[in-house]
């Protein structure tokens, strides 16, 4: 069983559908970051959040920590917003390497 | 802005060849990071430098090196690139926090896509 699971792993949407994507992770975290990647390569971080709820814009992430949940929603979708959404976790040790576990990605297409 | 810069976006080498692929950041960040992605396995770390000269392996570090001789620049090296590591590689750095807490972001380059022949 990986570690982050993201569902669904395709998602297609007409424009101005409110969008979710969930994540799942089953070993303690201390951040959790919502990371897009467009066609091409390039990963823009989105959110970083530990508890609660962050509004950025049109997105909007969420995360519970008793169920180890988050959920990326994106509301009246645009074409614009097409592009793989990651779930990357940070373990809660405070090894040096402070590195993350990802999640498989969920590709989003937005159709106009 | 923190910006992550890498030396190519494409790259071609065949079977043998030994390639490095560079990473540069601009904001003094301590940390950096060396991903592959590849299709339904998502991003898994090669190797990471939370200091000048300090390295540590990550998940997959097999057939890779990486060097960190200075504070703003990784280098991951294929000593002798072979056909399974055709993939897409991505930079990234961060502050390091002492106290570890969660207020620190990774910052992306925007990948360098390796095919070996």
């Amino acid at each position: 069983k990986n570690e982050v699971e993201q569902s669904p792993q395709n998602l297609t949407a007409q424009e101005g559908e409110f969008i979710t994507i969930n994540c799942s992770y089953s070993v303690g975290i201390s951040a959790l970051h919502w990371l897009q990647q467009h066609p091409g390569g390039g990963i823009v971080s989105l959110f970083m959040l530990s508890s609660g709820k962050k509004k950025h814009g049109r997105l909007i992430a969420t995360i519970n920590i008793q169920e180890k949940h988050s959920s990326l929603h994106i509301t009246a979708s645009h074409p614009r917003d097409s592009a793989v959404y990651i779930c990357a976790v940070r373990s809660g040790s405070l090894a040096h390497g402070q590195n993350f576990v990802f999640g498989p990605g969920t590709r989003l297409s937005v159709l106009p | 802005d923190v910006k992550v810069t890498q030396s190519s976006r494409y790259l071609v080498k065949r079977t043998g060849e030994k390639v490095f692929l560079e990473c540069v950041q601009d904001m003094d960040h301590e940390n950096m990071f060396w991903y592959r992605q590849d299709p339904g396995l998502g991003l898994r770390l090669i190797y990471f430098s939370y200091d000048v000269k300090m390295k540590e392996k990550g998940d997959i570090p097999e057939g890779y090196s990486v060097s960190r001789e200075k504070k703003e620049r990784f280098s991951l090296i294929l000593e002798s690139a072979s056909t399974n590591q055709t993939s897409m590689y991505l930079c990234a750095s961060s502050f390091y926090h002492l106290a570890g807490g969660n207020s620190y972001e990774q910052y992306f380059g925007p990948g360098t896509r390796l095919t070996v022949t």
